[in-house]
């Protein structure tokens, strides 16, 4: 059963950049797709974008130009950097095995943006 | 791209039946599968549809999932429900590399 957890600071200043990894184990990220999803302070699920080793990252049309996601398969480990943040920004923040939906996911990180 | 639309909040009586809908904008809802979540607060998502309307393993028989070709909907119907069942529920689809939510519908049991 494959089991993912996301860890970063929960604290991040606006207009700095935020950074998540997500530790996967149970099975190997050469093996699926991996999607980072958010939800926002009191707002709905939100794509941000998934990768896999051997194809390039897909990303959230509406974020792609700060967001930046990549992999260590030598550790299992998928990171996301999201550069700018603001308020907007600030909400949970979850690892999600795809297999087009979503059938494992993280416990979800919490990130506060403030100065 | 295309939106799935969901309502804000559906209300319904314990041991009743409901139903909730998602509406795909463009390009038809039986171009790529639907799958449903429940989100419940300060918890992770689960996935309680897959496929349109395969329920994964430990997900009770009264939750069922369809689609509807000609309003372009799916539906997620909740049968039997309890105070349990209160939650947000989430449709998800995609369109080729892109992955697409609803905006989600709170149920109150």
């Amino acid at each position: 059963q494959v089991k993912l957890q996301e860890s970063g600071p929960g604290l991040v200043k606006p207009s700095e950049t935020l950074s998540l990894s997500c530790s996967v184990s149970g099975g190997s990220i050469n093996n699926f797709y991996v999607s980072w999803i958010r939800q926002p302070v009191g707002k709905g699920l939100e794509w941000i974008g998934r990768l896999w080793p051997s194809a390039s990252p897909d990303y959230n049309p509406t974020l792609k130009n700060r967001v930046t996601l990549s992999l260590d398969t030598s550790k299992n480990q998928l990171f996301l950097e999201l550069t700018s943040v603001t308020a907007a920004d600030a909400g949970v923040y979850y690892c999600a095995k795809d297999e087009w939906g979503f059938d494992a996911w993280g416990q979800g990180s919490r990130v506060t943006v403030s100065s | 791209n295309f939106m799935l639309t969901q309502p804000q909040s559906v209300s319904e009586s314990p041991g009743k039946t409901v139903t909730i809908p998602c509406t795909r904008s463009s390009g038809s809802i039986a171009h790529s599968y639907v799958y449903w979540y429940q989100k419940r607060p300060d918890t992770s998502p689960t996935i309680v549809i897959d496929e349109n309307n395969q329920r994964p393993s430990g997900v009770p028989d009264r939750f069922s999932g369809s689609i509807d070709r000609s309003s372009n909907t799916a539906s997620l119907t909740i049968s039997g429900l309890t105070a349990d069942d209160e939650a947000e529920y989430y449709c998800q689809s995609f369109d080729n590399f892109d992955r697409v939510f609803g905006g989600g519908t709170k149920l109150t049991v």
